[in-house]
C-alpha cells in the first residue's frame, strides 16, 4: 500500500524567506506527483504536476523535483509572501482501470507566512 | 466553462438521513473522480468514473454509498442512511485524456451529521 508523508506537518516563517517542504512515499512505480494548495475549508488548488519521467517543473516562485529512484520529491518556494500561508498537499498517482490516475495523498504541510 | 462546480457546498443532516450531493466537471473532461477528506487529513480515494463507466471503487465506499455518472456528464454521489462518521468534506475532480494537466478539483461539499 502506497504511503506519502509530508514534512514538516506545519511551518512558520517570516516573508521574503525562501522554504522547502517535503515529500516522501513509499512505492516508486508512479504515474505522476502533484502539488496542491488548500486554503481553509476550500477545495484544492494544483500548483504543479510532475510526470514519472521528469526530474522537475517551474511555475513562478515555485519549483517541485522529483526523485523516483529514492521515494521524494520537493517543493521549493521562492520569497515567500502572507498569501502563501496556506496547507500544501503532495499526492502520488497510480495508473488504474481505464486509465485514470488514482491520488494517494500526504497529510499536508500547514504553512503560515507572517509579516 | 469556469471549472468543476460542486452542489450543495454545506450539508447539515439528521443521523439516518439519506443526502445526495452533485458534480458537475469541466464539459470536455472524461474522467471524473469522488474523494473524502476529514478534519486534518488529505483526501482519500473513493470511486472513479470514465464518461459513464464506473471502473474503480475504494473499499471505503461501504453498501450505504453509490455514485453515479449517466450519460458521461455530471455525477451524483448518494448516502443512505448517514451516520455521524460520514461528516467530512466531499470533493469531486475531473481530468480529461491522458491526464497530462492533472486534475481539476471542484470547492467541495461539506457534510455535517448531527
Amino acid at each position: 500500500k502506497q504511503e506519502v508523508t509530508q514534512i514538516p506537518a506545519a511551518l512558520s516563517v517570516p516573508e521574503g524567506e525562501n522554504l522547502v517542504l517535503n515529500c516522501s512515499f513509499t512505492d516508486s512505480a508512479i504515474y505522476n506527483l502533484q502539488w496542491f494548495r488548500q486554503d481553509p475549508g476550500k477545495g484544492l488548488t494544483s500548483l504543479l504536476l510532475i510526470q514519472s519521467s521528469q526530474r522537475e517543473q517551474t511555475s513562478g516562485r515555485l519549483n517541485a523535483s522529483l526523485d523516483k529512484s529514492s521515494g521524494r520529491s520537493t517543493l521549493y518556494i521562492a520569497a515567500s509572501q502572507p498569501g502563501d500561508s496556506a496547507t500544501y498537499l503532495c499526492a502520488v498517482g497510480f495508473r488504474v482501470t481505464g486509465g485514470g490516475n488514482k491520488l494517494t495523498f500526504g497529510t499536508g504541510t500547514q504553512l503560515k507566512v507572517e509579516l | 466553462d469556469t471549472g468543476v462546480s460542486q452542489d450543495p457546498r454545506h450539508k447539515i443532516t439528521k443521523r439516518g438521513q439519506n443526502v445526495t450531493f452533485r458534480c458537475d466537471p469541466i464539459s470536455e473532461h472524461n474522467r471524473l473522480y469522488w474523494y473524502r477528506q476529514t478534519l486534518g487529513q488529505g483526501p482519500e480515494f473513493l470511486t472513479y468514473f470514465q464518461n459513464e463507466a464506473q471502473l474503480e471503487k475504494s473499499r471505503l465506499l461501504s453498501d450505504r454509498f453509490s455514485a453515479e455518472r449517466p450519460k458521461g456528464s455530471f455525477s451524483t454521489l448518494e448516502i443512505q442512511r448517514t451516520e455521524q462518521g460520514d461528516s467530512a468534506m466531499y470533493l469531486c475532480a475531473s481530468s480529461l485524456g491522458q491526464d497530462i494537466m492533472g486534475y481539476t478539483f471542484g470547492s467541495g461539499t461539506r457534510l455535517t451529521v448531527v
